[in-house]
Order: C-alpha cells, then structure tokens, then sequence
C-alpha cells in the first residue's frame, strides 16, 4: 500500500467546466474524508464517509459539489459549473473510525479555474 | 463555534533556540488534539497526537483544559524543522478534524 493517491495532481479547467477528482485511500481504512485548501488557509472539511455512506457535509460544501464512495473504497468529488472561486487544492485523507487515529493525507489536486 | 486558533501566522528563530508554536481551541468537552507538518513539497502528514503524549523529533504538545490550549514545544530548533504546523481538534463524537489557519516556522543558522 502506497498511502493516499489522489489524481489529478494538477486541473486546469475553464469557467463553467466540470472537473472530477478521485481519491484512493489506504485499503484498510473506512473513513476518508475531502477538504479545500486555499493559500495562507488551514485544511477545510468538506465532507466525509464512513464506508460508502457519507455521514457528514460542510456548508462549504454547495450544491454544485458532490461525493460519492460506491463501495466503500476509492472516492471522487466532482464539482459542476465550477467558478474561479474554486481555485484551490483538494484534498483527501483517510483514516481508521472509532477511535483518536490521525489522518493520512494525499498529495492533493491543485484546481485552477480560469 | 468550534475553532481553533494560531496566532502566528510565522515564527522565525535561530538554530539551537527554543521553540513555541501556539494554539488554542475552543470546546467545553474533552477535544482530541493534534499537529500536523507540512514540509516543503510534501503532503500533510501527523507530527503527534495529544492522547499518545508522544515526543516526534524533539517536538512535544501538553493539553491544558484550563487555558484550551495545546503549544507545540521544542528545545532546541534544527534548520529541518521549518516547515508549516497545523494544529487540528475533533470533538468527542469524532467529527472530522478542524484546522487552524497554520503557522510557518523558520529555522535559520
């Protein structure tokens, strides 16, 4: 296992475009979680799932954003109609529930919209 | 509002000094608390955890309910140390983790 690989690395994609990110997360852990970084910022939750269900989304989280993780493993965020505000890195972690564990994070999708 | 807050946005000392970066929290239950480092070019990744009262390369945390805070601590700063800290809280349910806004540390020789 190689940890977190998140793909793209990089998108650069226009105004108005569609843009899917995918995210695989270490084998053996259930939760995996989506945040937004932007420059000068912390880590932003956006959402997260426990297995294939999603048990929690951020307001940050519009509804031109959408997650899934069909069977519990790999995950994509897609973002619809995207706008120049989305700029950002996205990224993904995943981690053991039940208990204090840390996360692991990916190397991140850098998103630039222009 | 749950947050947690770094108020140094850099912290530059020499090589051999103490180091001190701050952060609080606000919660009224018992947080888990973490820091996480980011060098450059490299992914986040866990520096310690407050629950395992660990030491990771010098570093150490202490919880204190009291003032809610959770200072990264080192003796001794090496030039290897600069990087980004960000301290992260969750709450008793295990709710997923809440970054602060980060602080840049700069280790000079």
């Amino acid at each position: 296992d190689t940890g977190v690989s998140q793909d793209p690395r990089h998108k650069i994609t226009k105004r108005g475009q569609n843009v899917t990110f995918r995210c695989d997360p270490i084998s053996e852990h259930n939760r995996l979680y989506w945040y937004r970084q932007t420059l000068g910022q912390g880590p932003e939750f956006l959402t997260y799932f426990q297995n294939e269900a999603q048990l929690e989304k951020s307001r940050l989280l519009s509804d031109r954003f959408s997650a899934e993780r069909p069977k519990g493993s790999f995950s994509t965020l897609e973002i619809q109609r995207t706008e120049q505000g989305d700029s950002a890195m996205y990224l993904c972690a995943s981690s053991l529930a039940g208990g204090p564990y840390g996360y692991t994070f990916g190397s991140g999708t850098r998103l630039t919209v222009v | 509002a749950q947050r947690v807050t770094q108020p140094e946005k850099l912290l530059s000392v020499f090589k051999g000094a103490p180091v001190e970066l701050k952060c609080n929290y606000s919660y009224s239950g018992s947080p888990e608390l973490f820091w996480y480092v980011q060098y450059s070019r490299q992914r986040l990744q866990l520096l310690l955890r407050h629950i395992s009262r660990e030491s990771i390369k010098g570093f150490t945390a202490d919880l204190n309910k009291g003032e809610t805070s959770f200072h990264l601590k080192k003796p001794f700063a090496q030039e290897e140390d600069s990087a980004m800290y960000y301290c992260a809280f969750s709450n008793q349910a295990g709710t997923a983790l809440i970054f602060g806004k980060g602080t840049t540390l700069s280790v000079s020789s």
